[in-house]
Parts: C-alpha cells; structure tokens; sequence
C-alpha cells in the first residue's frame, strides 16, 4: 500500500479563493483524520470521519470550513473563501481502529496571500 | 478536556549518546494511549512508540523506550545510541479508550525539536 496520499503539496493562493485539499487513505482504514499544523496552535483535530460519516466536526474554525467524504477512499477538506489565517500545514490521517496507531499523509502546506 | 505539555522546545544530543524527551498529560480517564511521533523536515508523521495506560511494562522499540509512569501522568521518550536521522520534531500524543464516547482523534502536545550533534 501507498499509505495516505495527500494533494497537493503545496499549495499558494490569494485571499478570496477557495482551495481545495485532498486525501486517499489507506484501504480498509476506516477512521479518517483531518488536522491541521501551525506554529502557534501545534496539531489540532479539525474533523473525523467514520466509514465516510462525520462524527466530530467540532475543530472545524469556521463555516468557511467544511469536509467531505463521498466514498471510502477519497475525502476533502475546502475553504472557501480563504483568508491569510488559514496558512498551515493540513494533514489527513486514518487508522482501522483507535487502538492501532494512526498513519499520516505528507501533509499539504498552504499559503493564503 | 485532555491536554499534553511538552516543556522542552529544543534539545541537542551528541551523536551515540543517549537524550530523554519529556511529556506530561492531564487526563481523568484510566484507559487511554499514549504515543510518540517523529516529525523529520519532510514533514510527515512517523509513529515512533505507543503504550497502553493498563499496561504497566514500558514500551520498547530498537533504541527506543518509554517511562510511563501512571500515577505521575508522565510519558518520557528515551532515545539511545543516537543518531543523525534522529534529528527532528517529537510530539507526544493522547487518544482515549474510551471508544463508546468515540473520542477516537489523537491530542498533541506542542513538541520537541530535537537536534543531533555529530
């Protein structure tokens, strides 16, 4: 297996624009993660799906915010409109049960100028 | 709510020699995880180690251990016979066993920024 796959890598847009990121889990992961990574605040969970049902969206900042997950190996996460503050690094993450440890993407580093 | 504190920002260690990451945590559950991730300049999230809070013998792997001491709520990271692959960000993390309130996602401490001298 690939492990997760996130895109893009990298990402720069300007203030206005909606951005969209995107993540393949593992095959059979069930629990999926989204995070996101910043100096200030560290790791903070944004929202966790469960067999591609939201459970816990309560880290999600703002309506600006929202995630999706249409089938088992695709979600996204986009912001719309983005702001300069939503600059991080976003990490997808699954694991197949919450007693195994969770496997991470590479992240996408996005930039809001 | 849970919280992880890792009050060392930064440490060095000369290459071969041993370094210990500190973590505490603040928790009133008693079945919980504890985990140790690696984060190189590539970014990605390595998992390191994990223990079991009912499990009361310290996680082992290769160079690797943990002290984890319950009562203290302590969850310390030794590292020995280091190494220049080594260097990088050490988070400590916390995920609840209590899986019937589902509250499955991992609390991160802020962590440690390792540097190895060689």
């Amino acid at each position: 297996d690939a492990g997760v796959i996130q895109s893009p890598r990298h990402e720069v847009t300007e203030m206005g624009q909606e951005v969209t990121l995107r993540c393949k889990p593992i095959s059979g992961h069930d629990y999926l993660f989204w995070y996101r990574q910043t100096m200030m605040r560290g790791l903070e969970l944004l929202i966790y799906f469960n067999n591609n049902v939201p459970i816990d969206d309560s880290g999600m900042p703002e309506d600006r915010f929202s995630a999706k997950m249409p089938n088992a190996s695709f979600s996204t996460l986009k912001i719309q409109p983005s702001e300069p503050r939503d600059s991080a690094v976003y990490f997808c993450a699954c694991t197949v049960n919450p007693n195994t440890e969770a496997f991470f993407g590479q992240g996408t580093r996005l930039t809001v100028v | 709510a849970q919280t992880v504190t890792q009050s060392q920002p930064e440490m060095s260690v000369q290459e071969a020699e041993t370094v210990t990451l500190s973590c505490t945590y603040d928790t009133s559950e008693s079945d919980y995880y504890l985990f140790w991730y690696k984060q190189p300049p590539s970014r990605q999230m390595i998992l390191v180690i994990r223990q079991e809070a009912y499990k009361q013998q310290n996680a082992t792997e290769n160079r690797f251990s943990v002290n984890f001491q319950k009562a203290a709520k302590s969850f310390s990271l030794k590292i020995s016979d280091s190494q220049l692959g080594d260097a990088a960000m050490y988070f400590c993390a916390y995920r609840s066993g209590d899986t019937l309130a589902g509250s499955y996602q991992l609390t991160f401490g802020k962590g440690t920024k390792l540097s190895v001298i060689p």
